[in-house]
């Protein structure tokens, strides 16, 4: 099946810098990626749609600037977390879908990335 | 996206099936059932989907009711890795760019 490969799989920064998680599906093509966000023991929770080629739609309360995502090819998206504070510690989870699989693909994920921030 | 409704925990002994429900009531003509998993610090896996019919792949098979309010994802033969939470979600087949929204699932014990 699809694959997407999502890196670094685990990160810790300190407080204050900024950390880019990239995303990839490696064998197919995506116009549209989403980055999801996991705290521990609750379900995904969806913050942005990713857009190849445009700007990034981000769900309501999540900062734009301060999780930056590009999504400059078909084949890569990054969320960059600017300023990384505890609270943001987490687990950043990708999907794609394959853009020319038709209107009822599935979608594929990523392996997640766990970012603690100390 | 219609809402989906799921038992928050199940148990299921090994080898036995594991029959898990969703309950979406308001589902509407055009959202396809899917359901994913997702194993301790993993992405979910899709696991399959359906529309009206019944579907079976590989991995496990999904029981739609005739009013589409309900349906049950079977794993016939449970084992150990299958220890998970899993989720139901619906979502329209319109646009392929569409998010998943995911509820809280159900955490699947299977236990030996």
């Amino acid at each position: 099946g699809a694959v997407v490969s999502q890196h670094p799989s685990r990160v810790i920064c300190k407080s204050g810098t900024s950390v880019k998680i990239e995303c990839r599906s490696l064998d197919f093509q995506a116009t549209t990626m989403f980055w999801y966000r996991q705290f521990p023991k609750q379900s995904l929770m969806l913050m942005a749609t990713s857009n190849e080629g445009s700007k990034a739609t981000y769900e309501q309360g999540v900062e734009k600037d301060k999780f930056l995502i590009n999504h400059a090819s078909l084949t890569l998206s990054t969320l960059t977390v600017t300023s990384a504070h505890p609270e943001d510690s987490s687990f950043y989870i990708c999907s794609a879908r394959d853009s020319a699989g038709g209107r009822n693909t599935e979608a594929f994920f990523g392996q997640g990335t766990r970012l603690t921030v100390v | 996206d219609a809402k989906t409704t799921q038992p928050p925990s199940m148990d299921c002994a090994e080898g036995r099936a594991a029959n898990l429900p969703c309950n979406h009531s308001t589902i509407s003509g055009n959202e396809y059932v899917y359901w994913y998993r997702q194993i301790h610090s993993q992405g979910p896996q899709y696991i399959i989907h359906g529309l009206k019919n019944n579907e079976t792949n590989e991995m496990a098979s999904l029981i739609i009711t005739e009013d589409r309010k309900s349906s049950t994802l079977i794993l016939p033969h449970a084992t150990l890795r299958d220890t998970a939470v899993y989720y139901c979600i619906v979502r329209p087949y319109n646009n392929a760019g569409n998010m998943l929204t995911f509820g809280g699932g159900t955490r699947l014990m299977v236990k030996p």
